[in-house]
């Protein structure tokens, strides 16, 4: 059984410039949420896919935005971006979108570091 | 507005004792209370969670205790293992849009267990 894994590990940006992030959901995984996790602060939830459509949003911008594949890997799209994105970013899979409530089976992958200069 | 806390930024105990690690939040909608644990590089792992019908909830040496009609939580540790060390992170579970449930995760206490 794979974990959750995400790409790149590290990526160094502009201001103004456009980012992608990657994540590959676990084995049986169906369910993709998104985490910003800037430095000194908790995980900050962004937006959940299932099915391929956004399921739940948090309080973040339009930029932000994602994708679901039939293969339930997830990208994340960030369009003009700004110095305050500079964050961890985590992305978690579970088998479906209420399983979190619990805790049990939502793997969180190691995150990008997003660093805008 | 920050509906999760932990006041206490870091946390130094000695080996062998217990760690206790506290969280407060003010929205009563949180249905779920759980724990991670995360160290550098890696991301947080689940550790243990706590129904808001529940007061206590126990995992070997883990212990959740959650007071309602404070909004207050605390993790037990005990007793306390020099691998414990690492960044713990207390997050709340509530019914967001569309159906999907939403983590709100405090900032985090940095518990360092010494040898």
């Amino acid at each position: 059984e794979t974990g959750v894994t995400q790409s790149p590990t590290h990526l160094i940006k502009t201001r103004g410039q456009q980012v992608t992030l990657r994540c590959s959901s676990q084995s049986g995984h169906n369910t993709v949420s998104w985490y910003q996790q800037a430095l000194g602060q908790g995980p900050q939830f962004i937006f959940q896919y299932y099915r391929e459509e956004e399921n739940g949003r948090g309080n973040f911008p339009p930029r932000f935005s994602g994708l679901q594949f039939p293969n339930y890997s997830s990208e994340l799209n960030v369009n003009a971006l700004e110095l305050d994105d500079s964050a961890l970013y985590l992305c978690a899979s579970s088998l479906r979108r209420n399983v979190p409530s619990g805790g049990h089976g939502y793997t969180f992958g190691s995150g990008t570091r997003l660093t805008v200069v | 507005d920050q509906q999760v806390k932990q006041n206490s930024p870091s946390l130094s105990v000695q080996e062998g004792r217990i760690s206790i690690l506290n969280c407060d939040y003010t929205n009563s909608m949180f249905d779920y209370f759980l724990w991670y644990k995360k160290y550098p590089a890696e991301g947080p792992t689940f550790l243990i969670s706590i129904s808001s019908i529940k007061d206590k909830n126990e995992d070997g040496r883990f212990t959740v205790f959650l007071n309602k009609s404070a909004k207050h939580l605390s993790l037990h540790i005990v007793p306390s293992q020099p691998g414990d060390s690492a960044v713990y992170f207390c997050a709340a579970s509530a019914l967001g849009g569309a159906g999907s449930y939403q983590l709100t995760f405090g900032k985090g206490t940095k518990l360092s267990v010494i040898p």
